[in-house]
């Protein structure tokens, strides 16, 4: 059973230019969730996607878009990148009515963005 | 809105001993998470928490829940050098939510 996938792996941008990171979810799970994680620091909430729709969003400039696809995948666009975006991207999935007691996000490997 | 703030952020340990490491959260979380982040790897899960007096084990670390304290706790015992990674505890209104993570809690076991 495969785990969170994401590809790239790494990938090296510089300002201004655009970005798209992929995700394929856990076998099962429905829902896909973004995160930023700057260097030392926790992640950072961007968004989330249920049903091909952006169910929730954190605190993250309309620059960071995403969509969800009908096989679950998603992606996670970034318009004019800054310095600032240089961080890892993670991706989790889960699923509605799992056991409550075992439920969790399950995170992908992430993909290392620097932007120079 | 949901804050997250462990302490310590930097623990260092002797191989053996025992330690805890603390999660407070500001409001109401449905749920307590604990998650284990090796370098340069992606995080990995330990523990989820759902209701006052919870306790989970596994292995050397045992996580507790009280939310009446908004407390967490993550214990580890005998300490060995396997464990050294950084530990992030997150705060959710489900599995489907988003998280509201720590700054995490870099660990590191010394022989």
């Amino acid at each position: 059973d495969a785990g969170v996938t994401q590809s790239p792996t790494h990938l090296i941008k510089t300002r201004g230019q655009q970005v798209t990171l992929r995700c394929s979810p856990k076998s099962g799970h429905d829902t896909v969730s973004w995160y930023q994680q700057a260097l030392g620091q926790g992640p950072q909430f961007i968004f989330q996607y249920y049903e091909e729709e952006e169910r929730q969003r954190g605190n993250f400039p309309d620059r960071f878009s995403g969509h969800q696809f009908p096989n679950y995948s998603s992606e996670l666009n970034v318009n004019a990148l800054l310095l600032g975006d240089s961080a890892l991207y993670l991706c989790a999935s889960s699923s509605l009515g799992g056991d409550p007691s075992t439920d969790t996000q399950y995170f992908g490997p992430g993909t290392r963005l620097t932007v120079l | 809105e949901l804050k997250v703030e462990q302490n310590p952020l930097f623990l260092s340990m002797q191989e053996g001993k025992n330690y805890t490491i603390y999660c407070n959260y500001s409001t109401t979380s449905d749920r307590l998470y604990w998650y284990r982040q090796d370098p340069g790897k992606s995080l990995e899960s330990l523990f989820v928490l759902l209701s006052n007096g919870a306790v989970k084990q596994e292995g050397r670390l045992m996580a507790s829940l009280d939310t009446k304290a908004r407390l967490s706790t993550l214990h580890i015992t005998a300490a060995v050098h396997d464990l050294s990674a950084t530990y992030f505890c997150a705060g959710s209104g489900g599995s489907n939510y988003k998280l509201t993570f720590g700054k995490g809690t870099l660990l590191t076991v010394n022989p």
